[in-house]
């Protein structure tokens, strides 16, 4: 039973389109993270968010949109895709914002752009 | 602002070799800290975590001990497998705020 999942697994697509990004968490957990991971394995935080709530939102461009359902759903759109956008996305999750807990990962979505 | 800075890789080892990554933070108060691995192709999986000073996590044979004196969370290892081969991340979490923050990763690959 898959605690953080994620479709589509790979997204192959043309630069200019639109396409999205879902995760799903069945941990109960109350917080969702998005992050973008580089060819050279770096990972940044993208949002987060806490209830339903936006409560981390990095610099990124306002193409990429995150929505939030419910708490254990929380899905990425991007808007007019760019090559640069090309990278591995990874849903994450944790019990709560504060406190010494870990982050559960999905085991995200190759995005390849061309 | 909190950072987490790790050696840089390719460590490249022979089986049963030691093994050792190194580390250090910077932080405001008392972090939690943790190891994720990755393994080709998959997710960031939790390895081993310690919330307070001189606690040690260990899991699969991987410790590391929350050293606050040098600010250094080392990752080690007796004997390592072909199977081990993997990028390995240092973070940390603020307690008591919302940043989890990962270092830059060390990629290890262990050799037959």
């Amino acid at each position: 039973d898959t605690a953080v999942s994620q479709t589509p697994k790979y997204l192959v697509t043309q630069m200019g389109n639109d396409k999205s990004i879902k995760c799903e968490q069945n941990l109960g957990h109350d917080t969702m993270y998005w992050y973008k991971q580089d060819s050279k394995k770096f990972l940044k935080i993208m949002f987060s968010y806490n209830n339903k709530e936006l409560i981390i939102n990095e610099t990124v461009p306002n193409r990429f949109s995150p929505k939030s359902p419910d708490k254990a759903h929380l899905n990425l759109h991007i808007n007019s895709l760019e090559l640069g956008d090309s990278a591995v996305y990874f849903c994450a999750s944790s019990q709560a914002t504060q406190g010494p807990y870990e982050q559960y990962f999905g085991p995200g979505t190759r995005l390849t752009v061309t | 602002g909190n950072s987490v800075t790790q050696m840089e890789g390719p460590v490249t080892l022979s089986e049963e070799a030691f093994l050792t990554i190194n580390c250090t933070y910077t932080a405001t108060g008392y972090p939690s800290l943790f190891w994720y691995v990755q393994y080709p192709g998959e997710g960031l999986q939790l390895l081993l975590k310690a919330t307070k000073a001189d606690d040690k996590g260990s899991n699969k044979g991987f410790e590391a001990t929350y050293r606050k004196e040098t600010t250094s969370f080392h990752l080690e290892k007796g004997s390592v497998q072909v199977s081990d081969s993997a990028v390995y991340f240092c973070a940390l979490k603020d307690n008591y705020g919302q940043n989890f923050v990962f270092g830059p990763g060390t990629r290890l690959s262990v050799l037959p």
